[in-house]
């Protein structure tokens, strides 16, 4: 298996556009992590979801902030409209009932201007 | 607060030798703890995970320990090597009723290990 899968790598927008990150979680896990890590906060679980059902969302920041699970295999988290202070690496993890191991995509790395 | 802290926040030990992380937290009622190997540009990688009734648990020349008494958890490394600089993080997390529970993150402890 490839592993979970992020994209786009590296993201620069401007304040105020839209921005979709995406995640393709390892085949046959029922569950999917949204993370954001920076330097002054560290890793931050924002929203998890468990076949396809959003299960905690108590870490999404604000309301600019979304994410859908539309299938077992992609999700998606929103920012719109985005602002400096969402620059931060954000990390998809899947994981499957039971093992209790979370595998981490490689990130994708957001810089608001 | 946070509920997890990490100390050292960083160190750097010569190649070989053994180095000791910890992890202190007030996270309650405790479900689990988890120790993740983060490199530069990577995602985490679970190195281990004890529940309240293990007390230490070994991967490898990772060895991580539980006092659940006195909440605390260490993460040894045994004969370092470059392989191991990386930054090293402590999840704890709360019973709730599904598996995964309430996580609380240490800031992480980063390593150096040098020729």
């Amino acid at each position: 298996d490839a592993g979970v899968i992020q994209s786009p790598r590296h993201e620069v927008t401007e304040m105020g556009q839209e921005v979709t990150l995406r995640c393709k979680p390892i085949s046959g896990h029922d569950y999917l992590f949204w993370y954001r890590q920076t330097m002054m906060r560290g890793l931050e679980l924002l929203i998890y979801f468990n076949n396809n059902v959003p299960i905690d969302d108590s870490g999404m920041p604000e309301d600019r902030f979304s994410a859908k699970m539309p299938n077992a295999s992609f999700s998606t988290l929103k920012i719109q409209p985005s602002e400096p202070r969402d620059s931060a690496v954000y990390f998809c993890a899947s994981s499957l009932r039971g093992r209790n191991i979370q595998y981490f995509g490689a990130g994708t790395r957001l810089s608001v201007l | 607060k946070n509920q997890v802290e990490q100390s050292p926040q960083s160190l750097i030990i010569l190649e070989g030798k053994n180095c000791t992380l910890q992890c202190n937290y007030t996270v309650s009622p405790f479900s689990n703890l988890r120790w993740y190997k983060q490199d530069t540009g990577r995602g985490p990688v679970s190195l281990t995970i004890m529940t309240f009734s293990e007390n230490t648990k070994s991967n490898g020349r990772y060895t991580a320990t539980l006092d659940a008494d006195t909440k605390q958890s260490s993460l040894h490394i045994t004969a370092s090597q470059l392989s191991d600089s990386a930054s090293y993080i402590c999840v704890v997390s709360a019973v709730a009723t599904d598996s995964w529970g309430k996580l609380q993150f240490g800031a992480g402890t980063q390593v150096v290990v040098t020729p």
